[in-house]
């Protein structure tokens, strides 16, 4: 099993410029997520979906857009990039939700860097 | 809102000494507690995680308690070594569904390890 893989790795955009993120995992997970670390900030929650066909906002969703493809796939959109969106972001996944007893472990992906000239 | 306060960094440690990394949450009823490690370059691994008060998670040498009394969860490890240098994180994840809290995990700031040869 790969577990959680994301593509690109590394990326450079300019200011106003659009791309993808994408993430896939392989271990049957019905949630996924993405984050963004920044420096001294931990990781903060962009976006994540609890199960297939539902998205909802984290703790910093302004700038994004996701998409649920389906079970595997959960893509993280930038419209229109902006120098405070350069970070480092990671999807992650999880059996379940809390309240269902060892399933809310979260896998996360290896990461994408990401800078916005 | 929940939140995790983290020792700060960096930390430099000689091999064989002993570690601890302070940890101390705010959040409502029980969270589920959890340290990952980021090692240069990779993403976040789940270290170990404890899911009630006074449950201690161990792995690869490292140890946390879940101290209700003091909320803390701090890391330690009897004899550390130069493999162990890498980013630890501290974690919960809330288990009030309403709040929204049950469905990410909230993250300190990361402590930086480094262990000298």
């Amino acid at each position: 099993n790969a577990g959680v893989t994301q593509t690109p790795k590394f990326q450079v955009l300019k200011t106003g410029q659009s791309m993808t993120l994408q993430c896939a995992q392989d271990m049957n997970h019905n949630s996924m997520y993405w984050y963004r670390q920044d420096p001294g900030m931990g990781l903060r929650l962009i976006y994540y979906s609890a199960s297939e066909g539902t998205t909802d906002k984290g703790e910093v969703p302004n700038g994004y857009n996701v998409s649920r493809l389906n079970k595997r796939e959960f893509s993280l959109r930038l419209e229109s990039a902006a120098p405070s969106q350069t970070s480092v972001y990671f999807c992650a996944s999880s059996e379940g939700i809390s309240g269902s007893t060892g399933k809310d472990t979260q896998y996360f992906g290896p990461g994408t860097r990401l800078t916005v000239l | 809102g929940d939140s995790v306060t983290q020792m700060e960094g960096p930390v430099t440690l000689s091999e064989e000494a002993f570690l601890t990394i302070n940890c101390t949450y705010t959040a409502t009823g029980y969270p589920s507690l959890f340290w990952y490690v980021q090692y240069p370059g990779e993403g976040l691994q789940l270290l170990l995680k404890a899911t009630k008060a006074d449950d201690k998670g161990s792995n690869k040498g490292f140890e946390a308690t879940y101290r209700k009394e003091t909320t803390s969860f701090h890391l330690e490890k009897g004899s550390v070594q130069v493999s162990d240098s890498a980013v630890y994180f501290c974690a919960l994840r809330g288990l009030v569904i309403s709040s929204g809290s049950a469905r990410q995990l909230t993250f300190g700031s990361g402590t930086q390890l480094t262990v000298l040869p």
